[in-house]
């Protein structure tokens, strides 16, 4: 167990709709990442949080948006779906360590029809 | 910018033996860190070892080593004594230390061990 908790697992929704993923983070880390897994894509970097704050922003769709709230956890939400949305979506979150590895969620599989 | 490569989108390897992962990297920083993941089929990411660019020894973690080779740009996963439960996809990711750290990720390749 990674300690980064994620929801939901699985979610299956229709073209043009609007989803929100959950994510909260390791106890005591401020830093959240965001990746889209797909088989196509790999693993693609989208948006990255630190303590409130967007630091990084990577591959992500204006369509796309995530915010990180004061106790840490962090939403993605992801609007006027399409088929080539659906994908795993992993949440990160890191100590900031000097080694610096990020510990994962389990993820949330979206599938849209 | 920064790049991770993995040419190797498929690999078995008998129970009990060795088997090494290849990845090789670009990049013009001067300071990073090699991580690897493992996914198994559940979907969840697994880190499991990171060597620091500066960092004088291969690292090594139980049965993971990394075979750091800085002027090749190389850092394969060494997995000694394979276990059937190894078999999953293994990804390699560079970051940097400092600043704004974004892991970069490559294609990974997947590992069966067969008994």
């Amino acid at each position: 167990d990674s300690g980064v908790t994620q929801t939901p697992k699985h979610l299956i929704t229709a073209t043009g709709q609007r989803v929100t993923l959950r994510c909260s983070p390791r106890s005591g880390d401020l830093s959240v990442y965001w990746y889209q897994q797909s088989l196509d894509q790999g693993l693609q970097f989208l948006i990255q949080y630190y303590n409130g704050e967007e630091r990084a922003k990577g591959n992500i769709l204006e369509r796309f948006s995530a915010q990180q709230f004061p106790d840490l956890h962090s939403e993605l939400n992801l609007s006027s779906l399409e088929l080539g949305d659906s994908a795993l979506y992993f949440c990160a979150s890191s100590a900031g360590t000097p080694t610096g590895e990020l510990f994962f969620g389990e993820g949330s599989r979206l599938t849209v029809l | 910018a920064q790049k991770i490569t993995q040419t190797q989108p498929g690999m078995f390897v008998q129970e009990k033996e060795a088997v090494t992962l290849d990845c090789t990297y670009d990049t013009s920083d001067p300071s990073y860190g090699l991580f690897w993941y493992k996914q198994p089929s559940s979907g969840e990411m697994i880190f499991l070892i990171y060597q620091g660019s500066y960092d004088q020894q291969n690292a090594t973690e139980g049965r993971y080593s990394l075979n750091f080779q800085k002027a090749r740009k190389s850092a394969n996963l060494v997995i000694s004594a394979s276990q059937l439960g190894d078999s999953a996809m293994y990804f390699c990711a560079m970051g940097f230390s400092g600043g704004s750290y974004i892991p970069t990720f490559g294609r990974g390749t997947s590992l069966i061990v067969h008994p």
